[in-house]
């Protein structure tokens, strides 16, 4: 069936070091992907996404990989920092439009 | 301008009761999502509405309704709750129907129901 997964269900770094976050999708027909962070007592947030025409795009201190000979996606965040700990999801543009996410990495960071 | 807006937070429920969450997508926003969020089977899709019309249905039992208003508003209803039903309800906003890729969408902070 219809599934995007993640490799990692815990991550801690320091503060200051760079963060990656992975993430595995099933259909090699999507086109659309989209990291999101949810924080306690919130509903996700976007990050940044990315179309299946594009290997790499940046934003204001991320950056989203996008492998689709192995079906593979990450997310890096340079210079963690403390406010960036939080539940990041991976999710894939499913039929009708709907969103499958992953089932989430929870990203500590130390000060 | 504002968010979405989702009502109540929080709401404790018994079995065999039914409920209604309300979601007000932002000023503008025509198409409501909601999702189902739990600790064991993730973020998982309910259905979407636009322009009061269910567009798309995720695999969830005949328990779970929706409904959504001329003014855009949705409403979601479960029925003959289960103790597997408590989970954080979120629904997303967006301009139109036809997925993230098109129009993005935009979460409001959920309700948190609990059934006992």
């Amino acid at each position: 069936g219809e599934s995007v997964g993640l490799h990692l269900p815990t991550l801690s770094v320091q503060e200051g070091d760079n963060s990656i976050i992975n993430c595995a999708y099933s259909n090699s027909a999507s086109d659309y992907f989209i990291w999101y962070k949810q924080e306690s007592g919130k509903g996700p947030q976007f990050i940044i996404d990315i179309r299946s025409n594009m290997d790499k795009r940046q934003g204001q201190r991320v950056t989203v990989l996008l492998n689709k000979t192995v079906k593979h996606l990450s997310l890096q965040i340079a210079a963690t920092q403390p406010g960036d700990s939080a539940v990041y999801f991976c999710a894939e543009n499913g039929e009708g439009g709907k969103l499958i996410f992953g089932q989430g990495t929870e990203l500590s960071v130390k000060p | 301008k504002a968010g979405v807006t989702q009502t109540p937070r929080y709401l404790i429920k018994t079995r065999g009761q039914q409920v209604t969450l309300s979601c007000s997508p932002i000023s503008g926003h025509r198409s409501v999502s909601w999702y189902q969020q739990t600790p064991g089977q993730g973020l998982q899709f309910l259905f979407e509405y636009f322009s009061e019309t269910q567009r798309n249905k995720g695999n969830f039992p005949g328990r779970f309704s929706g409904r959504q208003f001329s003014n855009s508003r949705s409403e979601m209803n479960v029925s003959t709750l289960e103790l597997g039903d408590s989970a954080l309800y979120l629904c997303a906003s967006s301009l139109a129907s036809g997925g993230a890729g098109n129009y993005g969408y935009t979460f409001g902070s959920g309700t948190r129901l609990t059934v006992v």
